[in-house]
């Protein structure tokens, strides 16, 4: 699968916007971009994913450039319970073990 | 219970032991992972388990043996460890095929050895 990169840590306050950002420019037809968050003491939870369109759902939004190179997770309005680790990953859709490869992620910090 | 159970949570054990960590998904789910995660490094994939048959082993040293039994439940047996073996091991499952199928990961094992 194709890498991705993500700033190391991130601040945001509570109530804010929060646009956490994410380059994969090796990015291939076939991959899909996901975003997975994992909270203090707990295993990661799936948060949203998309091939090329934007798309929203109760937890967040996902914004794809249009060349795919690049996509940026949006919370809309932070809260403290979403300071936590967020990972983009692709996946290629061939990937028939649907396996996928974490990388550093992004340490989101919530600040009230 | 729901979702993705994994026990113990904790699990503290000598090199010379032999433990066994389960993982049980209540989601009716056909694919079964482990994960490790060491501190300061990325999630790394272990082991799948896709309809009852492994499908990847990536890397693994035999010290770590992967049993899954039924599409329920998932084991990680382990003997001769080493003190670098201290992690955080996360279970997760999902269904296979189709165009996409979130992975659902338990709450971990957290792992040290003497």
């Amino acid at each position: 699968d194709a890498k991705t990169t993500q700033p190391n840590s991130m601040e945001s306050n509570e109530e804010e916007p929060v646009h956490l950002p994410c380059n994969h420019s090796t990015i291939s037809g076939t991959d899909y971009i996901h975003w997975y968050r994992q909270l203090p003491s707990q295993g990661p939870e799936y948060v949203i994913h998309g091939l090329t369109s934007n798309v929203n759902n109760r937890m967040a939004s996902l914004a794809i450039a249009e060349d795919r190179k690049s996509s940026t997770l949006i919370l809309h309005r932070a809260t403290l319970r979403d300071a936590a680790v967020y990972y983009c990953i692709l996946r290629d859709n061939n990937n028939a073990g649907n396996m996928l490869t974490f990388g550093g992620g992004t340490r989101l910090m919530v600040k009230p | 219970e729901t979702g993705v159970t994994q026990t113990p949570r904790h699990l503290v054990m000598g090199m010379t032991n032999k433990k066994s960590l389960k993982c049980e998904q209540h989601l009716g789910h056909n694919a079964m992972y482990w994960y490790k995660q060491s501190a300061k490094k990325p999630l790394e994939l272990m082991f799948v388990y896709s309809l009852e048959e492994r499908v990847e082993n990536n890397s693994v040293p035999s010290r770590f043996s992967p049993e899954c039994p039924n599409s329920s439940h998932l084991f990680l047996h382990l003997h001769t460890l080493q003190p670098e073996d201290s992690a955080l091991y996360l279970c997760a499952s999902s269904m296979t095929g189709g165009s996409y199928n979130e992975q659902f990961f338990g709450p971990g094992t957290r792992l040290t050895v003497l």
